[in-house]
């Protein structure tokens, strides 16, 4: 079964820290990659889509990086604000347009 | 430009009503999908439209029906709403759906967020 699994589930860090998501895939044959960024009660908005020869891709103060032959990816956020507390989901895209949503990580900024 | 509008934001249901949850999008996007996240779980795609005029099963279908009525919008109806339907409901366009488009972003609404007692 095609798998998208992330890692923490749930991360609180200080203003200011880097931090670093985790998202492992089963999904095959791949397409492409993407992070969102979803805040409360609000829609998953778009960070970045990254394909199987990209290994690394930044929106501002977030860098994905891919490694397709262990399957893995991370989001690593930088000089975190209170505005990064949202929920950020791993989404894996086969050849066919069938997109496998993660769970996603949790994370809160505290001041 | 609104992107991609939902309503009702919220909604409360007796088991066994009917129901329907619209969508519109103002982007001049060929496909839409109806997607339910809940707790502790991805989403997953109930619904989708590639093109106006084509509706697709995804993930989840049961109990569930859609309608693409126009390039713009796309619903989605509940016939007999159960409980395991409580929820929150998305609809998300992208501007084309072939592998082609596989790199297009997809853009999310805000959200329905269905209780169903």
């Amino acid at each position: 079964k095609n798998q998208v699994e992330q890692s923490p589930q749930s991360l609180i860090i200080l203003e200011g820290k880097n931090c670093t998501l985790q998202c492992n895939y089963t999904v095959s044959p791949f397409s492409n990659l993407r992070w969102y960024k979803q805040d409360t009660g609000r829609g998953p908005v778009s960070l970045t889509i990254m394909t199987f020869s990209e290994n690394t891709k930044s929106n501002g103060r977030y860098t994905a990086t891919l490694d397709a032959d262990t399957k893995q990816s991370s989001l690593h956020i930088t000089a975190s604000q209170l505005s990064d507390s949202a929920s950020y989901i791993c989404v894996v895209a086969h050849n066919n347009n069938d997109m496998r949503f993660g769970a996603g990580t949790r994370l809160t900024v505290k001041p | 430009n609104a992107g991609v509008t939902q309503t009702p934001k919220f909604q409360v249901l007796k088991t066994g009503q009917s129901m329907t949850l619209q969508c519109a999008q103002d982007m001049n996007h060929n496909s839409m999908y109806w997607y339910r996240q809940d707790p502790g779980m991805g989403l997953r795609l109930i619904y989708y439209s590639a093109s106006e005029g084509t509706t697709d099963k995804g993930e989840v279908p049961n109990g569930y029906n859609v309608s693409r009525l126009n390039k713009r919008e796309f619903s989605l109806r509940l016939e007999s709403a159960a409980p395991s339907q409580t929820s929150v409901y998305f609809c998300a366009s992208r501007l084309a759906f072939s592998s082609g488009g596989n790199l297009y972003e997809q853009y999310f609404g805000p959200g329905t967020r269905l209780t169903v007692t």
